[in-house]
Protein backbone atom coordinates (compact mmCIF):
# COMPACT_ATOMS: atom_id res chain seq x y z
CA UNK A 1 0.00 0.00 0.00
CA UNK A 2 0.75 4.04 -0.24
CA UNK A 3 3.20 4.93 2.17
CA UNK A 4 2.25 7.74 4.72
CA UNK A 5 5.15 9.20 6.76
CA UNK A 6 4.48 11.66 9.90
CA UNK A 7 7.27 13.09 12.00
CA UNK A 8 7.98 13.74 14.91
CA UNK A 9 7.03 10.44 16.40
CA UNK A 10 6.93 12.04 19.71
CA UNK A 11 7.33 15.09 21.20
CA UNK A 12 7.68 16.42 24.33
CA UNK A 13 7.05 20.54 24.86
CA UNK A 14 6.31 23.37 27.47
CA UNK A 15 2.74 24.66 28.01
CA UNK A 16 2.53 28.19 25.90
CA UNK A 17 5.03 26.94 22.77
CA UNK A 18 4.17 25.37 19.43
CA UNK A 19 4.53 21.99 18.03
CA UNK A 20 4.45 21.87 14.15
CA UNK A 21 3.34 18.20 12.95
CA UNK A 22 4.75 16.87 9.55
CA UNK A 23 2.81 14.49 7.13
CA UNK A 24 4.17 13.42 4.14
CA UNK A 25 2.85 11.31 1.20
CA UNK A 26 6.09 9.37 -0.32
CA UNK A 27 5.05 7.73 -3.34
CA UNK A 28 1.50 8.85 -4.58
CA UNK A 29 0.29 12.85 -4.57
CA UNK A 30 -2.29 13.46 -2.29
CA UNK A 31 -4.90 16.27 -2.97
CA UNK A 32 -6.54 15.53 0.15
CA UNK A 33 -5.38 14.80 3.83
CA UNK A 34 -6.70 13.90 7.19
CA UNK A 35 -6.00 14.96 10.84
CA UNK A 36 -6.95 12.79 13.38
CA UNK A 37 -7.30 12.75 17.24
CA UNK A 38 -7.23 10.24 19.65
CA UNK A 39 -7.24 9.60 22.95
CA UNK A 40 -6.06 6.73 24.97
CA UNK A 41 -7.96 3.33 24.38
CA UNK A 42 -10.69 5.15 22.08
CA UNK A 43 -11.45 5.58 18.76
CA UNK A 44 -10.43 8.29 15.94
CA UNK A 45 -11.80 11.52 16.20
CA UNK A 46 -11.65 13.65 12.61
CA UNK A 47 -10.16 17.16 13.48
CA UNK A 48 -9.91 18.63 9.95
CA UNK A 49 -9.78 17.89 5.79
CA UNK A 50 -6.99 19.48 4.15
CA UNK A 51 -6.99 20.27 1.02
CA UNK A 52 -3.95 21.38 -1.54
CA UNK A 53 -4.13 24.88 -2.35
CA UNK A 54 -6.93 25.71 -0.28
CA UNK A 55 -8.18 26.10 3.81
CA UNK A 56 -8.88 23.14 5.62
CA UNK A 57 -11.93 22.39 6.28
CA UNK A 58 -12.45 21.63 10.22
CA UNK A 59 -14.75 19.99 12.25
CA UNK A 60 -17.14 21.19 14.51
CA UNK A 61 -15.78 22.27 17.73
CA UNK A 62 -12.45 22.12 16.94
CA UNK A 63 -10.89 25.57 16.73
CA UNK A 64 -9.01 26.57 13.99
CA UNK A 65 -7.09 29.19 15.08
CA UNK A 66 -5.25 26.71 17.69
CA UNK A 67 -4.57 23.73 15.02
CA UNK A 68 -3.09 25.63 12.04
CA UNK A 69 -3.03 23.12 8.97
CA UNK A 70 -1.27 23.86 6.06
CA UNK A 71 -1.22 21.69 2.71
CA UNK A 72 0.93 23.27 0.41
CA UNK A 73 2.36 21.28 -1.69
CA UNK A 74 0.81 17.37 -3.03
CA UNK A 75 2.56 15.53 -0.92
CA UNK A 76 3.16 17.83 2.58
CA UNK A 77 0.52 18.50 5.07
CA UNK A 78 1.63 20.41 8.52
CA UNK A 79 -0.37 20.42 11.37
CA UNK A 80 0.41 23.34 14.00
CA UNK A 81 -0.76 23.55 17.19
CA UNK A 82 -0.37 27.17 18.82
CA UNK A 83 0.27 27.68 22.47
CA UNK A 84 -0.31 24.51 23.40
CA UNK A 85 -1.15 23.90 27.09
CA UNK A 86 -1.34 20.31 28.64
CA UNK A 87 -5.29 19.39 27.42
CA UNK A 88 -3.93 19.00 24.32
CA UNK A 89 -1.60 16.15 24.99
CA UNK A 90 -2.94 13.61 22.00
CA UNK A 91 -1.94 11.05 20.09
CA UNK A 92 -2.16 13.12 16.59
CA UNK A 93 -2.23 10.78 13.41
CA UNK A 94 -2.54 12.28 9.78
CA UNK A 95 -3.87 10.50 6.77
CA UNK A 96 -3.67 10.68 2.94
CA UNK A 97 -5.77 9.63 0.05
CA UNK A 98 -4.69 7.15 -2.76
CA UNK A 99 -8.11 5.79 -4.55
CA UNK A 100 -7.88 4.65 -0.38
CA UNK A 101 -7.14 6.17 3.50
CA UNK A 102 -3.61 5.10 4.37
CA UNK A 103 -2.30 6.39 7.98
CA UNK A 104 1.08 7.73 9.16
CA UNK A 105 2.61 6.85 12.51
CA UNK A 106 1.02 8.84 14.68
CA UNK A 107 2.59 11.48 16.54
CA UNK A 108 2.40 11.17 20.55
CA UNK A 109 2.01 15.18 21.76
CA UNK A 110 2.93 15.98 25.53
CA UNK A 111 2.55 19.54 27.22
CA UNK A 112 4.27 19.73 30.33
CA UNK B 1 -24.38 12.04 9.85
CA UNK B 2 -22.61 8.89 9.70
CA UNK B 3 -22.40 6.55 13.03
CA UNK B 4 -20.86 3.52 13.29
CA UNK B 5 -21.17 1.25 16.13
CA UNK B 6 -18.66 -1.25 16.80
CA UNK B 7 -19.21 -4.71 18.93
CA UNK B 8 -17.23 -6.40 20.97
CA UNK B 9 -15.33 -3.82 22.57
CA UNK B 10 -12.82 -6.68 23.82
CA UNK B 11 -12.18 -9.88 22.68
CA UNK B 12 -10.21 -12.89 23.83
CA UNK B 13 -9.84 -16.34 21.58
CA UNK B 14 -7.38 -18.81 21.84
CA UNK B 15 -4.79 -19.36 19.06
CA UNK B 16 -6.08 -21.00 16.41
CA UNK B 17 -9.67 -20.17 16.79
CA UNK B 18 -11.77 -17.82 14.93
CA UNK B 19 -12.56 -14.07 15.64
CA UNK B 20 -15.95 -11.99 14.51
CA UNK B 21 -16.07 -8.40 15.10
CA UNK B 22 -19.44 -6.54 14.25
CA UNK B 23 -20.06 -3.08 12.76
CA UNK B 24 -23.42 -1.54 11.72
CA UNK B 25 -23.76 1.95 10.10
CA UNK B 26 -26.34 4.29 10.15
CA UNK B 27 -26.32 6.20 7.01
CA UNK B 28 -27.83 3.86 3.83
CA UNK B 29 -25.64 6.33 1.77
CA UNK B 30 -22.17 4.89 2.70
CA UNK B 31 -21.12 2.53 0.64
CA UNK B 32 -17.18 2.12 1.47
CA UNK B 33 -16.29 0.02 4.69
CA UNK B 34 -12.58 -0.17 5.16
CA UNK B 35 -11.12 -2.14 8.34
CA UNK B 36 -7.78 -0.60 10.22
CA UNK B 37 -5.79 -2.63 12.27
CA UNK B 38 -3.88 -0.15 15.33
CA UNK B 39 -0.63 -1.67 17.31
CA UNK B 40 -0.10 0.27 20.18
CA UNK B 41 1.24 3.59 20.04
CA UNK B 42 1.45 3.54 15.77
CA UNK B 43 -1.31 4.42 13.04
CA UNK B 44 -4.43 2.62 11.72
CA UNK B 45 -3.19 0.04 8.97
CA UNK B 46 -5.87 -0.98 6.33
CA UNK B 47 -6.02 -4.68 6.20
CA UNK B 48 -9.04 -5.27 4.06
CA UNK B 49 -11.70 -3.09 2.58
CA UNK B 50 -15.65 -3.99 0.75
CA UNK B 51 -17.42 -1.61 -1.57
CA UNK B 52 -21.36 -2.25 -1.56
CA UNK B 53 -21.72 -3.86 -4.24
CA UNK B 54 -19.87 -6.87 -2.87
CA UNK B 55 -21.14 -9.24 -0.37
CA UNK B 56 -17.99 -10.60 0.59
CA UNK B 57 -14.65 -10.36 0.17
CA UNK B 58 -11.58 -12.68 1.35
CA UNK B 59 -7.77 -11.78 1.95
CA UNK B 60 -6.16 -15.22 3.25
CA UNK B 61 -7.10 -15.58 6.79
CA UNK B 62 -9.12 -12.52 6.77
CA UNK B 63 -12.91 -11.73 5.53
CA UNK B 64 -15.25 -9.51 5.26
CA UNK B 65 -18.82 -9.74 4.73
CA UNK B 66 -21.82 -6.88 4.01
CA UNK B 67 -25.40 -6.95 4.29
CA UNK B 68 -26.63 -3.25 2.70
CA UNK B 69 -30.05 -4.17 3.82
CA UNK B 70 -29.49 -4.50 7.56
CA UNK B 71 -26.06 -2.01 7.20
CA UNK B 72 -24.43 -4.54 8.77
CA UNK B 73 -20.82 -5.44 8.34
CA UNK B 74 -18.12 -7.65 10.03
CA UNK B 75 -14.83 -9.41 9.90
CA UNK B 76 -13.49 -12.96 10.35
CA UNK B 77 -10.26 -13.75 11.09
CA UNK B 78 -9.94 -17.15 10.88
CA UNK B 79 -6.66 -19.26 12.19
CA UNK B 80 -5.55 -16.48 15.00
CA UNK B 81 -2.14 -16.00 15.84
CA UNK B 82 -0.35 -14.10 18.83
CA UNK B 83 0.69 -11.05 15.99
CA UNK B 84 -3.16 -10.25 15.24
CA UNK B 85 -3.48 -9.10 18.76
CA UNK B 86 -3.91 -5.41 17.94
CA UNK B 87 -7.04 -3.28 18.09
CA UNK B 88 -9.29 -2.93 15.13
CA UNK B 89 -11.36 -0.40 13.69
CA UNK B 90 -14.20 -0.73 11.40
CA UNK B 91 -15.16 2.42 9.32
CA UNK B 92 -17.83 4.05 6.96
CA UNK B 93 -17.59 6.80 4.16
CA UNK B 94 -19.35 8.00 1.35
CA UNK B 95 -18.04 8.09 -2.35
CA UNK B 96 -15.86 5.33 -2.40
CA UNK B 97 -13.73 6.43 1.01
CA UNK B 98 -12.81 10.34 -1.02
CA UNK B 99 -15.43 11.45 1.80
CA UNK B 100 -14.32 11.50 5.26
CA UNK B 101 -14.45 8.35 6.96
CA UNK B 102 -16.18 7.83 10.37
CA UNK B 103 -14.74 5.13 12.74
CA UNK B 104 -16.09 2.55 15.01
CA UNK B 105 -15.18 2.36 18.71
CA UNK B 106 -12.77 0.04 17.94
CA UNK B 107 -12.00 -3.88 19.66
CA UNK B 108 -9.43 -4.97 21.35
CA UNK B 109 -8.46 -8.50 20.52
CA UNK B 110 -6.71 -10.68 22.14
CA UNK B 111 -5.14 -13.95 21.53
CA UNK B 112 -3.75 -16.31 23.92
CA UNK B 113 -0.98 -18.82 22.85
Amino acid sequence: GAVVSQHPSRVICKSGTSVKIECRSLDFQATTMFWYRQFPKQSLMLMATSNEGSKATYEQGVEKDKFLINHASLTLSTLTVTSAHPEDSSFYICSALDEKLFFGSGTQLSVL
Amino acid sequence: GENVEQHPSTLSVQEGDSAVIKCTYSDSASNYFPWYKQELGKGPQLIIDIRSNVGEKKDQRIAVTLNKTAKHFSLHITETQPEDSAVYFCAASEAGGYQKVTFGTGTKLQVIP
